[in-house]
């Protein structure tokens, strides 16, 4: 069980907007960035955002991140069908001294 | 073109040792943090442990004590010694560097992953 928690699933329907959650502590997600990470099944994981709301060159701006106090969310606008894969999101933990990844979001596009 | 390609994995008994390596290539290796992430079959990413430009090193909890991080910058290489081997340590290992400071664009390239199997 992750200390950083995120839903196990979600899904939209084409060009709608999704939002993933991430839940954290004051010691985690409260006090450092969050990063986002998105996993086709089978491939290696691409960073999608960094320090909590920014995007890398080549990341559509349909995806964006936020945060507040001890939670973070990445958004997904005009849902695509190549959006279909699990996000996982990410932060540095000042008590353990470990990054922790929460238990990652499987996006179903219907 | 930025890469980082890992090799070593395997198949390994319980209580037994592997070493995984990651070498890296078109950038300056020296200046990035390097991590470990590893991901159980049908499991989410689980980090494992990062080595600081400065040689720093941290650990997940559950392999403190038995998996040692270690870095060649003359060689832009990265390691992982893993001894004392568990079932719940089989996974795909993945290699990824991170940026420090004003540099930190998150864990921006990452290797393929190699399968590391504890198994009788």
């Amino acid at each position: 069980q992750s200390i950083v928690t995120q839903p196990p699933s979600a899904s939209g329907t084409p060009g709608q907007r999704v939002t993933i959650s991430c839940s954290g502590s004051s010691s985690n997600i409260g006090s450092n960035s969050v990063y986002w990470y998105q996993q086709v099944p089978g491939t290696a994981p691409k960073l999608l955002i960094y320090r909590n709301n920014q995007r890398p060159s080549g990341v559509p701006d349909r995806f964006s991140g936020s945060k507040s106090g001890t939670s973070a969310s990445l958004a997904i606008s005009g849902l695509r069908s190549e959006d279909e894969a699990d996000y996982h999101c990410a932060t540095w933990d000042d008590s353990l001294s470990a990054w922790v990844f929460g238990g990652g979001t499987k996006l179903t596009v219907l | 073109e930025v890469q980082l390609v890992e090799s070593g994995g395997g198949l390994v008994q319980p209580g037994g040792s592997l070493r995984l390596s990651c070498a890296a290539s078109g950038f300056t290796f020296s200046s990035y943090d390097m991590h470990w992430v590893r991901q159980a079959t049908g499991k989410g990413l689980e980090w494992v442990s990062v080595i600081g430009t400065t040689g720093d090193t941290y650990y997940q909890g559950s392999v403190k004590g038995r998996f040692t991080i270690s870095r060649e910058n003359a060689k832009n290489s990265l390691y992982l010694q893993m001894n004392s081997l568990r079932a719940g340590d089989t996974a795909v290992y993945y290699c990824t560097r991170k940026g420090v400071g004003a540099t930190d664009y998150g864990m921006d390239v990452w290797g393929q992953g190699t399968t590391v199997t504890v198994s009788s």
